[in-house]
Formats: structure tokens, sequence, C-alpha cells
């Protein structure tokens, strides 16, 4: 089983629709989960960190948080062309040891937003 | 606040040689530095961590005699490609985190090919 995995893609939608991204992953001491945005050729870029159960709004995005069913998502609202790009979904451990900080991400999901 | 830049952005180079990128982050003191490598249309790679002032820890397969980390500051770390073969081409990415503070920054990527 893959540590992390992210709904295969790529997505589509319209300009103006929510695009909805899903994550699961396997370990279950992961404490902190990140999405990340990139564009093609370019490193990258945070767009919402989640640590607890529920929802984390900001702004356009929405990121929500299951921990027992080992599951983080992220919704946009009015979708823009400018959305257009790959989104990683990761993940890292709490505090101690080496692995604080480290990330592990998904394979990542291309959504495309047509006008 | 948080940039980190990364030099040079793109370097082509031949095989046999080596060639060292640099990340430094710009408005914060960084005590942990990652750097990931990322082949195209695949998810981020981490290659190693670097705490400042320490070894850097790398992760399994990745040689360490091959691909030197020095983390002199709390603001620059380097990666050191030896003796690069084609192989080694990639979009190389580095990251950067604060003490206690879980996000990590993403500098914008160096593009390594080698000849």
């Amino acid at each position: 089983q893959k540590e992390v995995e992210q709904n295969s893609g790529p997505l589509s939608v319209p300009e103006g629709a929510i695009a909805s991204l899903n994550c699961t992953y396997s370990d279950r001491v992961s404490q902190s989960f990140f999405w990340y945005r990139q564009y093609s050729g370019k490193s990258p870029e945070l767009i919402m960190s989640i640590y607890s159960n529920g929802d984390k709004e900001d702004g356009r995005f929405t990121a929500q948080l299951n921990k027992a069913s080992q599951y983080v998502s992220l919704l946009i609202r009015d979708s823009q062309p400018s959305d257009s790009a790959t989104y990683l979904c990761a993940f890292s451990r709490g505090a101690g040891g080496t692995s604080y900080g480290k990330l592990t991400f998904g394979q990542g999901t291309i959504l495309t937003v047509h006008p | 606040g948080a940039v980190v830049s990364q030099h040079p952005s793109r370097v082509i180079c031949k095989s046999g040689t080596s060639v060292k990128i640099e990340c430094r982050s710009l408005d914060f003191q960084a005590t942990t530095m990652f750097w990931y490598r990322q082949f195209p249309k695949k998810s981020l790679m981490l290659m190693a961590t670097s705490n400042e002032g320490s070894k850097a820890t790398y992760e399994q397969g990745v040689e360490k005699d091959k691909f030197l980390i020095n983390h002199a500051s709390l603001t620059l770390s380097t990666l050191t490609v030896t003796s690069a073969h084609p192989e080694d081409s990639s979009f190389y990415i580095c990251s950067a985190s604060r003490l206690a503070v879980i996000e990590q920054y993403f500098g914008p990527g160096t593009r390594l090919t080698v000849t």
C-alpha cells in the first residue's frame, strides 16, 4: 500500500465550478497535512496546512481532515483557469526524532480549469 | 516572509564534472533544509535532510558521496552533485523550515542537465 494516494487525474472542471481533490494516507502517526500547488516547470507552493480534524478555510480554498478515516481533501470554489496546476498532498509525522518535519508527498493530481 | 532562493536556476554540465547548487533562506533562519529531486511527471523525492552545523541525513538509496550536502549557516545549504552523469539530470528543489515550525517553504528549483 502506498503511503499517500491521491485521486487519479487529470481532473477537468469548468470555470466557476468547485474542484475536489482527495488524498488518503496510511501512516497513522501523521500529524500535519499540507496541500501544495505546482505549476509546470516550477517548484511547489504551499497553499494550505491542516492539523486537526474538521474544515479549514482560506479564501476559495477549504481543506478537510478526517484522521479516523485517514483522509484529507481540498476544495477549490469558483475555480479559475489560473488554478490549473498539479496539486500535491503531503503529510508529516509529529514532533520527535529525525522524522520531524519530513514530508511525504502524494503523486499529485493534475487539475485543468477550462473557460 | 518565508522566501527561499536557489542558484543557479538552470545548469548544463558535461559528464564527469561536479555541480554546486545553493539554497538560501532570505528572510528567516532555516534550522532545517531539505533537498528533493523530481523527474518529469513524477512527485518529489526527498534526498536528504540537513540541520545547520551537523551532517545531513540521507534517505535510503541516496549516495552520500555523490550528493554532498553542506549546511554551514542558518541561511545557506549547498548540494554538490559530484562526477555527474546523464542519469543525474533532474529538477533539484530545496526547502527550508524554521525551528519548531513544520511548514516547509520551497525554493524555485534548479534544472540540471548533464550531457
